[in-house]
């Protein structure tokens, strides 16, 4: 059973559209981090958001965690092929869960120019 | 942000052999430590929690005894595996926890085993 349903999982667009990928869940994540991987490298921290209604942006990205705490969406304004990779959104569940991440599934995301 | 470490980035061994992966926290201690193993176009999988001092808690049908952790310190910890076979072959990745549940990962060690 996957616990964080991540989408689209494939995308390819065209250098400056614009793009949103989706984090959703069922279950209440006491904090939500978006994380960008290239190949053959591991995951960088985008941002982490913990306060239900939550806006974080950076630069051309930006992050909302939904008002309940079950779901987290990533827009990119004026996509660039340097934004290319795998995004991957992770939950945590607090104390009780003892640190552990839940993934979505990724995002490959691929900007043509 | 964070930097973790990992070494080596990438091994070839034989089947057989049994490879270590060391993964450190540069410049905060982290008490707990997670290994992962991911393949290509894929999420990450959690295979075990390492905690500093105590034994490491494995998840769902990962072997204990093929993949031997330890953490040793607050700023490393170790994953072996054991008698590698081909199947093993993958790239492996270790983060760091802190107590804000952000993890900070390393850059992954790319395992082939022939």
């Amino acid at each position: 059973t996957q616990l964080l349903e991540q989408s689209p999982q494939f995308l390819s667009i065209q250098e400056g559209e614009n793009l949103t990928v989706y984090c959703n869940s069922s279950s209440v994540f006491s904090s939500l981090q978006w994380y960008r991987q290239e190949p053959g490298e591991g995951p960088v921290l985008l941002v982490t958001v913990v306060t239900g209604g939550e806006v974080k942006k950076l630069k051309r990205l930006t992050f909302q965690f939904g008002d309940a705490r079950k779901d987290s969406s990533l827009h990119i304004t004026a996509a660039q092929p340097g934004d290319t990779g795998l995004y991957l959104c992770a939950g945590a569940r607090g104390s009780s869960n003892t640190g552990k991440l839940i993934f979505g599934q990724g995002t490959t995301l691929q900007v043509k120019p | 942000g964070a930097v973790v470490s990992q070494h080596p980035s990438w091994v070839i061994c034989k089947s057989g052999t049994s490879v270590k992966i060391e993964c450190r926290s540069l410049d905060f201690q982290a008490t707990t430590m997670f290994w992962y193993r991911q393949f290509p176009k894929q999420s990450l999988m959690l295979m075990a929690t390492s905690n500093e001092g105590s034994k490491a808690t494995y998840e769902q049908g990962v072997e204990k005894d093929k993949f031997l952790i330890n953490h040793a310190s607050l700023t490393l910890s170790t994953l072996t595996v054991t008698s590698a076979h081909p199947e093993d072959s993958s790239f492996y990745i270790c983060s760091a926890g802190t107590p804000l549940e952000t993890q900070y990962f390393g850059p992954g060690t790319r395992l082939l085993v022939l």
